[in-house]
């Protein structure tokens, strides 16, 4: 049972565009959530987080929306550019649980930056 | 550069073979993550130690143990091996116990079962 879902394995967004990536989860006992980028022949690298008390993070060119009602986050990359093409991964973590059970990760959406 | 060594980065083996997967942390984290990525899988979390004791498990099969040693690296040792082990594991390592923080990953290793 996914309790992390990311539902678009891939995604292709023109350069200089907004990329929107989402990510739904089940189990409300997560409380904080991230997002890694991984790149081919490489690890996951963090990219930004949020906690439940917020709705809204921004770094940059990165912004992440948290929904809690919805149970529903969303990456929003603004504006797209040709390095950031690699797959995309949401993380979830029950932090009032310890998050002793590391970051439950959903599948990760491709991202790819057409110019 | 992550911080975080996995080694070998590449294994081809057999069934039924044995096989050990390190990993040593970046410098002062304490936490490392056993994670399994197979083919058109998302990152399945296997095992955490924290400090040199077993933290947390997840989805780790009972051919498949780890273990944390004094100087923080980490070992994940598979056994009996079938095909189906074929994927890409990845260690991660983080300053904090729990799950709050960022978790820094090392390049993977692959492993191949023939």
């Amino acid at each position: 049972d996914q309790q992390v879902k990311q539902n678009s394995p891939s995604l292709s967004v023109q350069e200089g565009r907004i990329s929107i990536l989402n990510c739904d989860y089940t189990n409300s006992m997560f409380d904080y959530f991230l997002w890694y980028k991984k790149y081919p022949a490489e690890g996951p690298t963090f990219l930004i987080s949020i906690s439940s008390i917020k709705d809204k993070n921004e770094d940059g060119r990165f912004t992440v929306f948290l929904n809690k009602s919805a149970k529903h986050l969303s990456l929003h990359i603004v504006p797209s550019q040709p390095g950031d093409s690699a797959v995309y991964f949401c993380a979830a973590s029950g932090a009032v649980r310890g998050g002793a059970d590391g970051l439950t990760f959903g599948k990760g959406t491709h991202l790819i930056i057409q110019p | 550069d992550s911080g975080v060594t996995q080694t070998p980065k590449h294994l081809i083996t057999a069934t039924g073979q044995r096989v050990t997967l390190r990993c040593s942390p970046r410098s002062g984290d304490l936490s490392v993550y056993w994670y399994q990525q197979s083919l058109d899988q998302g990152l399945q979390f296997l095992i955490q130690y924290y400090n040199g004791e077993e933290r947390a498990k997840g989805n780790i099969l009972e051919r498949f143990s780890a273990q944390q040693f004094p100087d923080l690296h980490s070992e994940l040792n598979l056994s009996s091996l079938e095909l189906g082990d074929s994927a890409l594991y990845f260690c991660a390592s983080s300053v904090y116990p729990g799950g709050l923080g960022e978790l820094f990953f090392g390049e993977g290793s692959r492993l191949t079962v023939l």
